[in-house]
């Protein structure tokens, strides 16, 4: 069955500093990835989405995905944090053979 | 409009009891899901429920029942409830299992 791992299930920047939140991901098939993210007392809500094309995907609120086959990873970026990009991030994957995994979450802090 | 709405948005409630939470999507997906988030923010899928067909996460207790009336609506009732059932349930809706899910809003759960 396919999985996630998130590494590090708190990140700490400070505003205008850069946002890397890792995921790596395990599965035997061709896989679809995701970024959800999810504010404080809401659901969660598609950041961006790998399916096969573009190895790096560009999302909303200025965030960004590569798809990297060989590291197994689908790492998330954004050039500079925002105070109002503090939440909670899941990374997911979801293949041909089973239902979406998620990964246990990443909170991220910004620090004004 | 709401793509994912539940209803209640809270529900406190006593040991014991019996109680439901209604979960309705009207962007004509096939596939519905229940989600229990726990304290720590890590999701767990409960059902998954794609054209009558029924998948159920073995670790769910069996007091835990989805019923589905139509393709749009997806309830979730739980039989006894105890206070380990206390949670954020969210339910979601995707096109395909393969494809990024929508979320509701989520149920505060609590049992005292």
């Amino acid at each position: 069955a396919q999985s996630v791992t998130q590494l590090g299930s708190h990140v700490s920047v400070s505003e205008g500093a850069l946002v890397l939140l890792r995921c790596n991901y395990s599965s035997s098939v061709p896989p679809y990835l995701f970024w959800y993210v999810q504010y404080p007392n809401q659901g969660l809500q598609l950041l961006l989405k790998y399916t096969s094309a573009a190895t790096l995907v560009k999302g909303i609120n200025g965030f960004e995905a590569e798809f990297k086959k060989s590291e197994t990873s689908f790492h998330l970026t954004k050039p500079s944090a925002h105070m109002s990009d503090a939440a909670e991030y899941f990374c997911a994957v979801s293949d041909r053979n089973n239902d979406m995994r998620f990964g246990a979450g990443t909170r991220l802090t910004v620090k004004p | 409009d709401t793509a994912v709405s539940q209803t209640p948005k809270y529900l406190v409630t006593q040991m014991g009891n019996d109680k439901s939470i209604k979960c309705e999507q009207n962007l004509g997906h096939d596939t519905m899901y229940w989600y229990k988030q726990d304290s720590k923010k890590f999701l767990k899928i409960m059902f998954s429920y794609n054209n009558k067909e029924l998948i159920i996460n073995e670790t769910v207790p069996n007091r835990f029942s989805p019923k589905s009336p139509d393709k749009a609506h997806l309830n979730l009732h739980i039989n006894s409830l105890e206070l380990g059932d206390s949670a954020v349930y969210f339910c979601a809706s995707s096109p395909d299992s393969l494809y990024e899910q929508y979320f509701g809003p989520g149920t505060r759960l609590t049992v005292t």
